[in-house]
């Protein structure tokens, strides 16, 4: 069954730490991947997705994201954390397929605090 | 500037009502979605239309209703079949592999 994992549900970290944020993915075809950022209250708001390529993707607000095939994940990162960053953060797997088969699939979502 | 409108941001429903809320989107996407998202649940599809005239139940469609009259407009009705209508939903729309683009959402609140 297609599906995507973020194992961690909340996740704190310092202002100024380095942050990752871990999704993996079951997917039967070659997948496109997007990472997603909510404020509270507020849409989504897309961060980066990979397409094919380089598999090292760059976003917006720092981000940046790396693809990999054997491990079936796509793991969120940046380097020094800010305290406007604390969001929820949402990983997504879907293809280019017409009708349903294209659908994202969105995981639970991984909540990010940053203590002062 | 292209995006999608959702509205009202807020909404209060009586015990029995059916409310309707708004989504529309100016990017010529031809798809649209609808989700419901409760806390700690992530994003659970209520409804999606992939073409004009057309639309497919998602996971949670018992107690909503959509239509799909004109590709620019998605509005999804919350009936009264729905026992636990509050949530925070979401509507986004697509083209085809590109990914979605959402918009800001509609908190519908039973009072």
């Amino acid at each position: 069954a297609q599906s995507v994992t973020q194992p961690d549900i909340h996740i704190t970290v310092s202002e100024g730490a380095s942050l990752e944020l871990r999704c993996n993915y079951s997917y039967g075809a070659t997948p496109y991947l997007f990472w997603y950022v909510q404020s509270p209250g507020q849409g989504l708001q897309l961060l980066l997705k990979y397409f094919s390529g380089d598999t090292l993707v760059q976003g917006i607000k720092g981000f940046e994201a790396e693809f990999k095939r054997s491990q079936s994940s796509f793991n969120l990162r940046k380097p020094s954390v800010h305290w406007s960053d604390a969001a929820e953060y949402f990983c997504a797997v879907g293809a280019r397929y017409g009708g349903s088969q294209g659908n994202l699939i969105f995981g639970k979502g991984t909540k990010l605090s940053v203590k002062p | 500037d292209g995006g999608i409108t959702q509205s009202p941001k807020y909404l209060f429903r009586k015990e029995g009502q059916n409310v309707t809320l708004s989504c529309e989107q100016n990017l010529n996407h031809d798809a649209m979605y609808w989700y419901r998202q409760d806390p700690g649940q992530g994003l659970r599809l209520i409804y999606y239309s992939q073409i004009v005239n057309d639309f497919q139940k998602g996971d949670i469609a018992e107690g909503y209703s959509v239509s799909r009259e004109k590709k620019e407009s998605f509005p999804l009705t919350v009936t009264s079949a729905q026992k636990n209508p509050t949530a925070f939903y979401l509507c986004a729309s697509s083209q085809q592999g590109f990914g979605y683009t959402f918009g800001s959402g509609t908190r519908l609140t039973v009072v």
